[in-house]
């Protein structure tokens, strides 16, 4: 069976570094795999999709790799904001499946 | 773009009531839905997959009894937590992919439910 692990569990950072979140996963077999976003209490935001064929996705400050042969996807976020504070979660779906299978997430907090 | 709708968006129920929890796809039609249940610090967790005009498949642990589903039409699916006791609280979140495209899926606002 699948399963995402992301680390760190949590991570608090200056505002305007950089930083880098990862997310592994244990089948490579999978069609593709996404970050979300996660404020407290509420749903989910999907950030960036990388197609299993793809080893990169950019949106803005944000850049998401894909290393399907070794199970490895980093998120990484260019001069963090505090509104980037949040649960980060990566996701992939794996071949044959339909559903998501979620990291347990990365709790962000960017000080001003 | 497509959009799913999660209704209720926040309960707060006393133990032993039934809780009905709706998900519909707004502008396409989602023949599967899934739901997904996340306790406190942990990740969320697939509980079922909901198939219009059929069954519901459950995920292992996840008690069919009482988690009631159905997708009685193409763009509704609806969770029933039965005689909800306070371990039942939780963030719960549905989500539906496009037809023809599982790589897309989008999601529900999520309902906060708290047993008492």
């Amino acid at each position: 069976k699948q399963e995402v692990t992301q680390i760190p569990a949590a991570l608090s950072v200056p505002e305007g570094e950089n930083l880098v979140l990862n997310c592994s996963f244990t089948d490579s077999a999978i069609y593709n795999l996404q970050w979300f976003r996660q404020d407290p209490g509420k749903g989910l935001t999907s950030l960036l999709l990388i197609q299993s064929s793809q080893r990169e996705q950019t949106s803005g400050r944000l850049n998401a790799s894909l290393d399907k042969s070794s199970g490895r996807s980093t998120l990484y976020i260019a001069a963090s904001q505090p509104g980037d504070s949040a649960t980060y979660l990566c996701a992939v779906i794996t071949s044959g499946a339909n559903n998501l299978f979620f990291g347990t997430g990365t709790r962000l907090t960017v000080i001003p | 773009g497509a959009v799913v709708s999660q209704h209720p968006s926040r309960v707060i129920c006393k133990s032993g009531t039934s809780v009905k929890i709706e998900c519909r796809s707004l502008d396409f039609q989602a023949t599967t839905m899934f739901w997904y249940r996340q306790f406190p610090k942990q990740s969320l967790m697939l509980m079922a997959t909901s198939n219009e005009g059929s069954k519901a498949t459950y995920e292992q642990g996840v008690e069919k009894d009482k988690f009631l589903i159905n997708h009685a039409s193409l763009t509704l699916s609806t969770l029933t937590v039965t005689s909800a006791h306070p371990e039942d609280s939780s963030f719960y979140i549905c989500s539906a992919p496009l037809p023809g495209a599982k790589n897309i899926q989008y999601f529900g606002a999520g309902t906060r439910l708290s047993v008492l």
